[in-house]
């Protein structure tokens, strides 16, 4: 089976604009969660999604929006950009049910640069 | 709030032997779950190892092992006969069991593998 798979792997974008970054979880996994991993430092939580309900949100604004779709498939949108939202940005999956009784598993990441 | 750290920013080991990850973390409740995650340069985030807290018995798979210590809140990691593809970037990191659905990462140890 195919692991996560997210895309693009690679984004350059000008202050201000907006970005959709996007995932597919493994297949019969339910459940996404979302983090952003600034260089150097540990993964930070952005959101989780299971069922296309939003279960968790991390401490990141307004600007910051998700969804999950029907077939679990997850979007990360982030409005305004500012040059901090350069980061390697995370999606995981899990089958669900609640994230702390699964393991997530990650994917590659987008690596998004904001200039 | 839950913490995590990693004191030891950076560990070097000579390939074939073994190496001791720390990680200490700081939680009030008694059921959670605590993972490593190996992060090579080319980004992936891979599951290492997982254990649940109510598990006395120490996770191990294959070269890898956990040292738990649940009262001194330890989860050191150790890694037997050292390889040139273990070196990366390992997150100790944690999750709740009640209902907090996101991981909490430490900052990272960057192993290096001396030939």
């Amino acid at each position: 089976d195919a692991g996560v798979t997210q895309s693009p792997t690679h984004l350059i974008k000008t202050r201000g604009q907006h970005v959709t970054l996007r995932c597919s979880p493994i297949s019969g996994h339910k459940s996404v969660s979302w983090y952003q991993q600034v260089l150097g430092q540990g993964p930070q939580f952005i959101f989780q999604y299971y069922e296309k309900e939003e279960r968790g949100r991390g401490n990141f604004p307004d600007r910051f929006s998700a969804r999950q779709f029907p077939n679990y498939s997850s979007e990360l949108n982030v409005n305004a950009l500012l040059l901090g939202d350069s980061a390697l940005y995370l999606c995981a999956s899990s089958l669900g049910q609640g994230a702390s009784q699964e393991t997530q598993y990650f994917g590659p990441g987008t690596r998004l640069l904001v200039l | 709030a839950q913490t995590v750290t990693q004191s030891q920013p950076e560990m070097s080991v000579q390939e074939a032997e073994t190496v001791t990850l720390s990680c200490t973390y700081d939680t009030s409740e008694s059921d959670y779950y605590l993972f490593w995650y190996k992060q090579p340069p080319s980004r992936q985030m891979i599951l290492v190892i997982r254990q649940e807290a109510y598990k006395q018995q120490n996770a191990t798979e294959n070269r890898f092992s956990v040292n738990f210590q649940k009262a001194a809140k330890s989860f050191s990691l150790k890694i037997s006969d050292s390889q040139l593809g273990d070196a990366a970037m390992y997150f100790c990191a944690y999750i709740s069991n009640f209902g907090n659905e996101k991981l909490t990462f430490g900052t990272g140890t960057r192993l290096t593998i001396i030939p």
